[in-house]
């Protein structure tokens, strides 16, 4: 069974720093796509971030770009996102998703429970 | 960026009726390499992260519901309900994955009349 456990959420003060990780299991994690994708509280969903299968390419939204950063451990298949300079903008829910295969323009076919993110002073 | 647009923004079907949901994209997401468009559907449950419905704009996920179909090509795109089902009440996003940042409509709530 396809698994995607996130972990790492919480309270940060704007302008601080956080990481999450979403742990994967059931499946290779190292022939799959992976994405980032948020949703501030009773909002739609946003994009967020994308990382190839071996970490060589990795795609942002233009709102997070220069501030967060996505890695990936295949052999801790486990996927990261790197949080910097955080605004109150950026609180929301963050879900990490598989991508449907190891191309990274494909649908994303199973989400994780997500990560609260709360941004407050 | 490619905008989504879905419409509406929310509507009430009564059970047993269709649902027909819009979405617009502001530039085409069908490749013409492999004449495919890079286009999603998600449903959400209330307090449940996103499933996946269709992909491929009208290729149906495993275990989905033969009521869910979804058509369209190019920019203009729809989600139908054949038949609506008490657990059908949920919202509805469409997304593209032609071209990073991978977008998404900003949703359709749908609810029972």
């Amino acid at each position: 069974e396809v698994q995607l456990v996130e972990s790492g959420g919480g309270l940060v003060q704007p302008g601080g720093s956080l990481r999450l990780s979403c742990a994967a299991s059931g499946f290779t994690f190292s022939n799959y796509a992976m994405h980032w994708v948020r949703q501030a509280p009773g909002k739609g969903l946003e994009y967020v971030s994308t990382i190839s299968t071996n970490g060589d390419s990795t795609y942002y939204a233009n709102s997070v770009k220069g501030r967060f950063t996505i890695s990936r451990d295949n052999s801790e298949n486990t996927l990261y996102l790197q949080m910097g300079s955080l605004r109150a903008e950026d609180m929301a829910v963050y879900y990490c998703a598989r991508a449907g295969g190891t191309s990274s323009y494909t649908a994303n076919d199973y989400w994780g429970q997500g990560a609260l993110v709360t941004v407050s002073a | 960026d490619i905008v989504m647009t879905q419409s509406p923004d929310s509507l009430a079907v009564s059970l047993g009726e269709r649902a027909t949901i819009n979405c617009k994209s502001s530039q085409s997401v069908l490749y013409s390499s492999n004449n495919k468009n890079y286009l999603a559907w998600y449903q959400q449950r209330p307090g449940q992260p996103p499933k996946l419905l269709i992909y491929w704009a009208s290729t149906r996920e495993s275990g989905v519901p033969d009521r869910f179909s979804g058509s369209g090509s190019g920019t203009d795109f729809t989600l139908t309900i054949s038949s609506l089902q008490a657990e059908d009440v949920a919202v509805y996003y469409c997304q593209q994955y032609y071209s990073s940042p991978f977008t998404f409509g900003q949703g359709t709530r749908l609810e029972i009349k």
